[in-house]
Formats: structure tokens, C-alpha cells, sequence
């Protein structure tokens, strides 16, 4: 069964950094992307970025390039979504799904809040 | 960038009743299109993709049609498990932009 966890909700200041990850089981890692889609309380999904783990590409929407950084590590098949210093309007839910090239993000993580509050 | 537009942005329905979304994408996607249905502090779940596949096990009171710009989300007859809010993404090319969700409330 295909399967992607996300680690818990995190609440954080501003300022501080963060990783949050996302953990696949049940298929072969390395021949799927990793895509991360923010949504900002009340608000609609946006795509971030990806990561292909089989040769580590990686993409970001221009409007996350540079504010976060994803990454994959492939010995425990897990993606990661991070950032160096949070601020207040990267409050919102983040998931992670899979994606095969040239289909759409077919399996879901359940979610990771983060809250970044003074 | 390509930009997908959703309309309308809300509704209101009954149960029973047939409803259509539309998304409309700012260049051609061929049939790269996939419908969610988001249900509050729930992941996305996906209803059709390649603009009229149906992902299993969603029912047939689903459809989609559409290529290349526009592009449409019918429920034929809307269940009270319907309620929720739908997002259109392409996946043509990157970043996979989404419209910007449709909202179907109970009237």
C-alpha cells in the first residue's frame, strides 16, 4: 500500500528554521517525484516545488525559489521541505504527494501544519 | 507561468442537483488537467484526471470533459457528501498551477 506520512504540526517564532518531512512507503522512491503544495488558512492550494529523488532534480515555483529548499534522502525515503527563517506568512498546511513524470500527483500526505507565531 | 481560472469561485445547490465548474488555463495544457475535491482539514483527493479519467473507486455521477483551455467538472446529481471545495491543476508543465478552488455550499 502506498502510503506518505508527514511529520507532526510545529509551531515556531520568526526567525527560526524548520524541516519538516514526508516519509513514502510502498513503492520504489526513486522512480516518483516528490511535490510540496502549500494553502494558507482559508486560502487555495499552491505548488512549491518537487524533487525527483532517482537523480536528485529538483524545481521550484519562482514564487517559493529561494525561500525554501527541498530535499530528499534516499536511504530512508523521505523528502523534506525546509526553511532558515520562518516568517509569519509561511503559517499555513503543507503536503507532500506523489507524482509519476508526465502524470498527476496521484498520493497524498495527511498534512503538516506550521504555525509561526511571536 | 500558466494560470488556471476557476469560475464560479462559490455556489449554492441542492442535493439532486447538476452542477458544473469550469477552469479555464491562459494556454493550451492538451488534456493535462486534474480535478480534487478538498474537504475541510482533509488532503486533496483526486476525482478525474487527464481532464475525463475517472480515478477509481470515485462514482459516476462524476465527470469531466475539456482540451487543450477549457476544461469542465460535472456532478450529475450532488450528494450531501458532495459538499466540499474543488480545485482544477495542470500538470502540463511546471510550477502544476491550480485554479483558484470552487467552493459548493448547500443552499
Amino acid at each position: 500500500e502506498v502510503q506518505l506520512v508527514q511529520s507532526g504540526a510545529e509551531v515556531k517564532k520568526p526567525g527560526e528554521s524548520l524541516k519538516i518531512s514526508c516519509k513514502a512507503s510502498g513503492y520504489s522512491f526513486n522512480t516518483y517525484s516528490i511535490v510540496w503544495v502549500r494553502q494558507m488558512p482559508g486560502k487555495g492550494l499552491e505548488w512549491m516545488g518537487f524533487i525527483y529523488p532517482g537523480d536528485s532534480d529538483t524545481r521550484y515555483s519562482p514564487s517559493f525559489q529561494g525561500q525554501v529548499t527541498i530535499s530528499a534522502d534516499k536511504s530512508i525515503a523521505t523528502a523534506y521541505l525546509q526553511w532558515t527563517s520562518l516568517k509569519a506568512s509561511d503559517t499555513a498546511m503543507y503536503y507532500c504527494a506523489r507524482q509519476s513524470p508526465g502524470s498527476r500527483p496521484d498520493y497524498w500526505g495527511q498534512g503538516t501544519l506550521v504555525t509561526v507565531s511571536s | 507561468d500558466i494560470q488556471m481560472t476557476q469560475s464560479p469561485s462559490s455556489l449554492s445547490a441542492s442535493v439532486g442537483d447538476r452542477v458544473t465548474i469550469t477552469c479555464r488555463a491562459s494556454q493550451a495544457i492538451s488534456r493535462w488537467l486534474v480535478w480534487y475535491q478538498q474537504k475541510p482539514e482533509k488532503a486533496p483527493k483526486s476525482l478525474i484526471y487527464a481532464a475525463s479519467s475517472l480515478e477509481s473507486g470515485v462514482p459516476s455521477r462524476f465527470s469531466g470533459s475539456g482540451s487543450g483551455t477549457e476544461f469542465t467538472l460535472t456532478i450529475s446529481s450532488l450528494q450531501p457528501e458532495d459538499f466540499a471545495t474543488y480545485y482544477c491543476q495542470q500538470y502540463n508543465s511546471y510550477p502544476g498551477t491550480f485554479g483558484g478552488g470552487t467552493k459548493v455550499e448547500m443552499k
